[in-house]
């Protein structure tokens, strides 16, 4: 599976819009890009995913470069509960799995 | 729906004991996983099942792991001989088939003295 980079940790404040990108300068045609998050002592939660178009959803929304080496996750009002571990996924069409590599720690400041 | 469940939430053992942790999927949700963490890392893939079958295992399954999910439903891990090594968070995940989400329950945290 094509390999995702991301930033260790991010900040906001609460009610900003929060951007949080990935690169994936080596995802292939039929790759897919999902997001996970997650929450202190939890377990990661589904947020969304996307292959090509931009994504919304109740929860973010989901930018999508125009040549798919990177994404952007946009939380458009950050809330507290928002802070979370969020994580950037590649699958490809024959993935049993999902594997997950060390993600983006976000804080949300009041 | 009432999620994926997991029992215990926590497990502390002696080194060399063994232990047992059990998943009950969302009901009717074919694929079942299990993962590992440590803290500050994000989640380990263990192993995976397709209803009763066990499909595949990772290489950090050591023979000292072993999995089951008997009807095809709920499913056990078992560590025999437990290491300090083993202390982390055993996640379970369950989804619809292999393009659906997975939904993660809230884990047991094993600590091994």
């Amino acid at each position: 599976d094509a390999k995702t980079t991301q930033p260790n940790s991010m900040e906001s404040n609460e009610e900003e819009p929060v951007h949080l990108p990935c690169n994936h300068s080596t995802i292939s045609g039929t790759d897919y890009i999902h997001w996970y998050r997650q929450l202190p002592s939890q377990g990661p939660e589904y947020v969304i995913h996307g292959l090509t178009s931009n994504v919304n959803n109740r929860m973010a929304s989901l930018a999508i470069a125009e040549d798919r080496k990177s994404s952007t996750l946009i939380l458009h009002r950050a809330t507290l509960r928002d802070a979370a571990v969020y994580y950037c996924i590649l699958t490809s069409y024959n993935t049993d799995k999902l594997i997950f590599g060390t993600g983006t720690r976000l804080q949300v400041f009041p | 729906d009432t999620g994926v469940s997991q029992d215990p939430r926590h497990k502390i053992t002696k080194r060399g004991q063994n232990v047992t942790f059990r998943c009950d999927p969302i009901s009717e949700h074919n694929r079942l996983y299990w993962y590992r963490q440590t803290l500050g890392q994000g989640p380990e893939f263990l192993t995976y099942f397709q209803n009763e079958a066990q499909l595949e295992k990772s290489r950090l399954l050591s023979d000292r792991f072993s999995a089951e999910r008997p009807k095809g439903s709920f499913s056990t891990l078992e560590i025999q001989r437990t290491e300090q090594g083993d202390s982390a968070m055993y996640l379970c995940a369950s989804s619809w088939d292999r393009e659906s989400p997975l939904h993660f329950g809230n884990g047991t945290r094993l600590t091994v003295t």
